[in-house]
């Protein structure tokens, strides 16, 4: 069974960019969410997607979306990227949010 | 604040010796997860507690939720170099779909 795939790895970006960051969840997971991960500020919630609706949306600023696809596969979008937007972007998916949930590897995103 | 706050934030021992890692906070949870993350993965979960005063072990590792439910802790007995990761506990906020991590403790284990 595959397991959470997002693309890709690796990703550099200047300021006032923007970038899209994929995720495929397990086959089978309806349930996407999204965390960004720091060093200063751990592990923070984005959003969670069920069935393309998103249920909920983290503290974050505008400048962060997401969607979901009829297929379950997901993105997300940050539009004129900022120097703390730097950080390790996790996606997890689940058959449902309170199922036990599986992480991807994350995409490391720098932003210069 | 912090909702979890973990203890200690840095953990480095050698191989062989026993460990204790904290997971504390003043709210009351239903259940509570630890996670172990390596260098370059996503984080993998390891446990689920949901009764309090519960113990669950799982080889060298033994977790524990305090009996009022808002505090937890991992126990390593005789560490491994396997070991070494970011353990992360986490709770389920009902109804917001969103897990709510600590900042988790770095664990680095010496051969």
């Amino acid at each position: 069974k595959a397991g959470v795939t997002q693309t890709p790895r690796y990703l550099i970006k200047t300021r006032g960019q923007q970038v899209t960051l994929s995720c495929s969840p397990i086959s089978g997971h309806r349930s996407v969410s999204w965390y960004q991960q720091t060093p200063g500020q751990g592990l923070q919630f984005l959003f969670e997607y069920f069935s393309e609706t998103q249920r909920n949306k983290g503290n974050f600023p505008g400048r962060f979306s997401g969607r979901q696809f009829s297929n379950s596969r997901s993105e997300m979008n940050v539009s004129t990227l900022e120097l703390g937007d730097s950080a390790l972007y996790l996606c997890a998916s689940s058959r449902d949010f309170d199922e036990k949930l599986f992480f991807g590897s994350g995409t490391q995103l720098s932003v210069l | 604040t912090q909702l979890l706050e973990q203890s200690p934030q840095f953990l480095s021992i050698q191989e062989g010796e026993n460990l204790t890692v904290y997971c504390n906070s003043s709210s009351v949870f239903s259940s509570l997860q630890w996670y172990r993350q390596e260098p370059g993965e996503g984080p993998v979960l390891l446990v689920t507690v949901v009764t309090g005063g519960e113990v669950k072990k799982l080889k060298r590792l033994t977790f524990q939720f305090g009996d009022a439910r808002k505090d937890s802790s991992l126990h390593i007995t005789a560490a491994q170099p396997g070991d070494t990761g970011l353990y992360l506990c986490a709770v389920i906020i009902q109804g917001a779909q969103k897990l709510v991590f600590g900042q988790g403790t770095r664990l680095t284990i010496n051969p």
